[in-house]
């Protein structure tokens, strides 16, 4: 099946940092990212959703000013934390859609980001 | 009340038995997804359905539109699919995800 991979898989950074966060479709071209945000024994919290080459929408509640969403490519999305805190300490996934296998727009998740903010 | 319930929450069970997760949502769906998140945190995309039954090896997904009801069943379960199954469901109206709040699945030896 198709592969979404993340990088790093987990980071460790001081207060007042900026992280980045990358999210790949290695074997199909996504046309749609989204970038979930999950805590502890929660579900996925969507917090945006991005198409190649167009500003990110955010969800409500989210600071785009804080989370910094660059959809390059039909391949590569990154997600940035500028002057992270510790309650942005969180597990951060990223998804895909797009056409692979040649079948139906499913979506693909990555294996997320554990961000740690000391 | 959640748009998507899952149940149970938690569940327990033996190597080998026959194990049901269900799902029930109340908005109008494109499609519904069973996913699996094991406790390193990644997710695995088990099902996308619309519409009928699925089955990949042990695992079987059913949906019903008119019921708006979705199960995941494990065939001769094993310790391997302990993990989280959490079921997610594409609004039809903002084209987004809905997940539930997942089942914590133990297989015990």
């Amino acid at each position: 099946g198709a592969v979404v991979s993340q990088h790093p898989s987990r980071v460790i950074c001081k207060s007042g940092t900026s992280v980045k966060i990358e999210c790949r479709s290695l074997d199909f071209q996504a046309t749609t990212m989204f970038w979930y945000r999950q805590f502890p024994k929660q579900s996925l919290m969507l917090m945006a959703t991005s198409n190649e080459g167009s500003k990110a929408t955010y969800e409500q509640g989210v600071e785009k000013d804080k989370f910094l969403i660059n959809h390059a490519s039909l391949t590569l999305s990154t997600l940035t934390v500028t002057s992270a805190h510790p309650e942005d300490s969180s597990f951060y996934i990223c998804s895909a859609t797009g056409l692979a296998g040649g079948s139906s727009y499913e979506q693909y998740f990555g294996p997320g980001t554990r961000l740690t903010v000391t | 009340k959640n748009e998507v319930e899952q149940s149970p929450q938690n569940l327990t069970a033996q190597e080998g038995e026959f194990i049901t997760i269900n799902c029930s949502y109340s908005v109008g769906i494109s499609a519904l997804h069973w996913l699996q998140q094991h406790p390193g945190g990644g997710i695995v995309s088990l099902f996308m359905l619309s519409s009928g039954k699925k089955k990949h090896g042990r695992l079987i997904a059913t949906i019903n539109i008119q019921e708006k009801h979705s199960s995941l069943h494990i065939t001769a379960s094993h310790p391997r699919d302990s993990a989280v199954y959490i079921c997610a469901v594409r609004s039809g109206a903002t084209n987004k995800l809905i997940f539930g709040t997942g089942t914590l699945l133990a297989v015990q030896p």
